[in-house]
């Protein structure tokens, strides 16, 4: 959906480097999502939030760090301590701040290991 | 903990077949069932949802039933075309209602 942006599409990371990866939507929804991808896992929820300066923590969320500031933005960052973060890292949004609505996807970062 | 099971984790079909993919999920209290499309490389999209109120819902070849006693729920695609290979997720809301449970996908492939 145009109304969600991620960016970068491709990120590296250093030993010992935290980095951050960028989520916008424009869609006015209230509810934003990080999943993580790996090949024959499925979606992986890494943290949530419903509302404005609050968030959940979902299945795998060590070694990761989100903020809700704004409305419109939910930035993920991977820290050191996260050993393995090779993978696909997917943000969506959702209207009503509840999970029984549709959730739309970005088009994803892929985040590799220097 | 919530869980949502999927099977198969591929399917081969021949053109004009039509496939069936089937999720089980743990907690009775999920209320809301989106079935996700998602192309190499790309964003997943959704595709059909169902709700707990209705048994089935159908969108042209496309249809998702459920059994909310069974606690399972499928996605049938009919006269299947080569552009539906694909990955194919369900999902299933949680207790709370805050947050969706993926399976782990279906690579389906069409053959023409």
């Amino acid at each position: 959906d145009g109304g969600i942006t991620q960016s970068p599409k491709y990120l590296f990371r250093k030993e010992g480097q935290n980095v951050t990866l960028s989520c916008e939507q424009n869609l006015n929804h209230d509810a934003m999502y990080w999943y993580r991808q790996d090949p024959g896992q499925g979606l992986r929820l890494i943290y949530y939030s419903q509302i404005v300066n609050d968030f959940q923590k979902g299945d795998i969320a060590e070694g990761y760090s989100v903020s809700r500031e704004k409305k419109e933005s939910f930035p993920l960052t991977v820290t050191s301590a996260q050993k393995n973060p090779t993978a696909f890292y997917l943000c969506a949004s959702s209207m009503g701040g509840r999970g029984r609505q549709p959730q739309h996807f970005g088009d994803g970062t892929r985040l590799s290991i220097l | 903990g919530e869980n949502v099971e999927q099977h198969p984790s591929t399917l081969s079909v021949q053109e004009g077949d039509s496939a069936v993919i089937k999720c089980t999920y743990s907690d009775s209290a999920s209320n809301y069932f989106p079935w996700y499309k998602q192309e190499l490389g790309k964003r997943p999209q959704l595709i059909i949802d169902i709700r707990s109120n209705v048994g089935e819902k159908k969108d042209q070849r496309i249809a998702v039933t459920l059994n909310k006693t069974a606690k399972h729920f499928s996605l049938h695609i009919t006269e299947t075309q080569p552009e539906d290979s694909a990955v194919y997720f369900c999902a299933a809301d949680n207790q709370a209602g805050t947050a969706l449970i993926f399976g782990k996908g279906t690579t389906l492939s069409v053959s023409s």
